[in-house]
């Protein structure tokens, strides 16, 4: 059984604070890491595809970093808004067309 | 545009009963997956396909067959519905990057199965 774990399972922040997220995933076979936020009643939708140790990418107020020699990505979000209230996963990709999905991490951002 | 369909949205079915779910994608990706969304909200991969061959089967009954008619297709069969089938199933569609495939997936708006 191949363990991806994201922390923490959800997260109340007030809106204006910056918070972030990890998921943990084993070192070996490491071929990529996929972000995904996913809002409730719709589907996932991907926020970064990472596959390099020492990877950072970002887009607007979101950015995730990644370690693949520990075994662990960041996914920050920088000033909080109502609207980023979903749920964000990841999905670690271990070998050709081989993809588990993280438990992810329910954010909720109070007005 | 909708970029990967699925029909029917939401299916109520009596067990034993065997049932299909659609799924089509326009965005000319070649490979093509099923996630079930388990009772704890997570997400499985079941099954996916690359250039109509299967390239991966997890722990799936075999009463769960994936038919690809063609790359933009990719349906889901289940024979002998049982109680524990009901869930959200996804599909998904990616576009394979050289010899790995990496690339992000877009999803379907998912089926919600009922089975009674």
């Amino acid at each position: 059984i191949l363990n991806v774990e994201q922390s923490p399972q959800s997260l109340h922040v007030q809106e204006g604070d910056s918070t972030n997220f990890t998921c943990s995933f084993p070192s070996s076979n490491f071929y990529a890491l996929h972000w995904y936020r996913w809002e409730t009643a719709k589907s996932p939708e991907a926020l970064f595809v990472m596959t390099l140790n020492g990877d950072e990418k970002k887009k607007g107020r979101i950015s995730a970093t990644l370690n693949t020699k520990e075994g662990y990505s960041y996914l920050y979000i920088k000033g909080s808004q109502p609207e980023d209230s979903a749920t964000y996963l990841c999905a670690f990709i271990r070998g050709y067309q081989k993809v588990t999905f993280g438990t992810g991490t329910k954010l909720q951002v109070i007005p | 545009d909708t970029a990967v369909s699925q029909t029917p949205k939401y299916l109520v079915t009596q067990m034993g009963n065997d049932k299909s779910i659609k799924c089509e994608q326009n965005l000319g990706h070649d490979t093509m997956y099923w996630y079930k969304q388990d009772s704890k909200k997570f997400l499985k991969i079941m099954f996916s396909y690359n250039n109509k061959e299967l390239i991966i089967n997890e722990t799936v009954p075999n009463r769960f067959s994936p038919k690809s008619p063609d790359k933009a297709h990719l349906n889901l069969h289940i024979n002998s519905l049982e109680l524990g089938d009901s869930a959200v199933y996804f599909c998904a569609s990616s576009q394979r990057a050289g010899l790995a495939t990496y690339n992000e997936q877009f999803f379907g708006p998912g089926t919600r199965l009922t089975v009674l």
